[in-house]
């Protein structure tokens, strides 16, 4: 069975600093992955998403940014963390090819900037 | 005015209550998609909807294609169903999300 993980779990981090969340998918090959922002309040929102390594499409431009350095790793970066980037961070997977289009969803990191 | 809309934003009612959720949306779709978003953070796929009506237990998702709209039901609610319910709609290789619907079910 396929299992999506996300570290860390939860993270406090002050203004301006780096930022790298992880996302990890086992039991399948060649997924799409996504990663998501809830803001506080807010629905959620899509930042990236990947169809394969180093396939990268970008849906807010923003300071954060994201790679896919192996089939299933997909990480979310920033060089510098901004107060408006708290909230929590969603990753997702979802079947490439003859899929029924069902994204799932990992635990989440919660990420507040002070 | 938003693409994907849901209505109520919050709903309390009593355990064993019929409950319903619903989504209208404004462009066209490929597929919609009912998530469910536990107090935790972590959330579940329930349905992906592109036509007609599915069940799964106590849920059942219609779409009306036509209309535009989706609802979820929710039969003889407990207060384990309290919860975000999200709906979500693909168009064109993108996801749009509406802000959720807020569920508390009281004991």
């Amino acid at each position: 069975s396929q299992t999506i993980h996300q570290w860390p779990a939860t993270l406090v981090q002050p203004v301006g600093s780096p930022l790298s969340l992880e996302c990890t998918v086992e039991g399948t090959s060649n997924p799409n992955l996504y990663w998501y922002r809830q803001a506080a309040g807010r629905g959620l929102q899509l930042l990236f998403y990947s169809v394969g390594i180093g396939q990268i499409s970008s849906e807010v431009p923003q300071n954060l940014s994201a790679s896919r350095p192996q089939d299933r790793q997909f990480i979310l970066s920033s060089k510098k963390l901004l107060l408006s980037d708290s909230g929590f961070y969603l990753c997702a997977w979802s079947v490439r090819w003859g899929g029924t289009d069902t994204q799932y969803f990992g635990p989440g990191t919660r990420l507040t900037v002070l | 005015k938003n693409e994907v809309e849901q209505s109520p934003q919050n709903l309390t009612a009593q355990e064993g209550e019929f409950i319903t959720i619903n989504c209208s949306y404004s462009v066209g779709i490929s597929a919609l998609h009912w998530l469910q978003q536990h107090p935790g953070g972590g959330i579940v796929s329930l349905f992906m909807l592109s036509s007609g009506k599915k069940k799964h237990g106590r849920l059942i998702a219609t779409i009306n294609i036509q209309e535009k709209h989706s609802s979820l039901h929710i039969t003889a609610s407990h207060p384990r169903d309290s919860a975000v319910y999200i709906c979500a709609v693909k168009r064109r290789g993108k996801i749009i999300f509406g802000k959720g619907t807020r569920l508390h079910i009281l004991p």
